[in-house]
């Protein structure tokens, strides 16, 4: 069954700095990996997603996350965290066609200024 | 292009008491899920519609649970009797779908925060 991982349930960073949020997967084939951001009382919003091709995903906001197979990590990252970053961030996961996505528990990030 | 729209968007019942909460997904989509997330968790998919037939419903709690599609287009879920337990925000989300499909990109709405007291 495939897994996904989110190591730091709480991230906190300065404004301005660095936003790195880790996320890693089980999976015997490589997955389609997605980040979700969810704002207080809102649903999820597609933040950026790996399907095929470049490694390197740039998405909304300035988030890029990275696919790294022999890591099994698509770690989330930012150069210059904003205040209006501060929300919730799910990973996900999903084999493809009708397979299920599978996410992970959520890193919260705060943003302190 | 409007979103997925839920409602209610919030409701408190007592337990062993019945709800029941709506969805209209994006128009065109073909597949649509319902996800339970307790607080603190990532979303549980729940149930899993293409068109009107059911795809995935193995973690429903089908003793309580119970959803449908109606026509392919609108979904409800329904909760009967509720327990302490089931306070989540209940998420439903749509795709395109279709097995041309190479992944499942989804698209949520707001959500419905239930409290069962």
């Amino acid at each position: 069954a495939q897994s996904v991982t989110q190591l730091g349930s709480h991230v906190s960073v300065s404004e301005g700095a660095l936003v790195l949020l880790r996320c890693n997967y089980s999976s015997s084939v490589p997955p389609y990996l997605f980040w979700y951001v969810q704002y207080p009382n809102q649903g999820l919003q597609l933040l950026l997603k790996y399907t095929t091709g470049a490694t390197l995903v740039k998405g909304i906001n300035g988030f890029e996350a990275e696919f790294k197979k022999s890591e099994t990590s698509f770690h989330l990252t930012k150069p210059s965290a904003h205040m209006s970053d501060a929300a919730e961030y799910f990973c996900a996961a999903n084999s493809g066609g009708y397979q299920k996505v599978t996410f992970g528990t959520g890193t919260k990030l705060q943003v302190i200024p | 292009e409007a979103g997925v729209a839920q409602s209610p968007r919030y409701k408190i019942i007592e337990k062993r008491q019945s709800v029941a909460f709506w969805c209209n997904p994006i128009s065109g989509h073909a597949t649509l899920y319902w996800y339970q997330q307790i607080l603190g968790q990532g979303p549980k998919l729940l149930i899993q519609f293409q068109n009107n037939g059911v795809v995935d419903d193995s973690q429903l709690p089908k003793d309580r649970f119970s959803a449908e599609r109606l026509k392919g287009v609108d979904s409800t879920l329904k909760i009967q009797p509720a327990k302490l337990e089931d306070s989540a925000v209940y998420l439903c989300a749509s795709s395109l779908g279709g097995r041309g499909s190479s992944y499942n990109e989804q698209f949520f709405g707001p959500g419905t925060r239930l409290t069962v007291l």
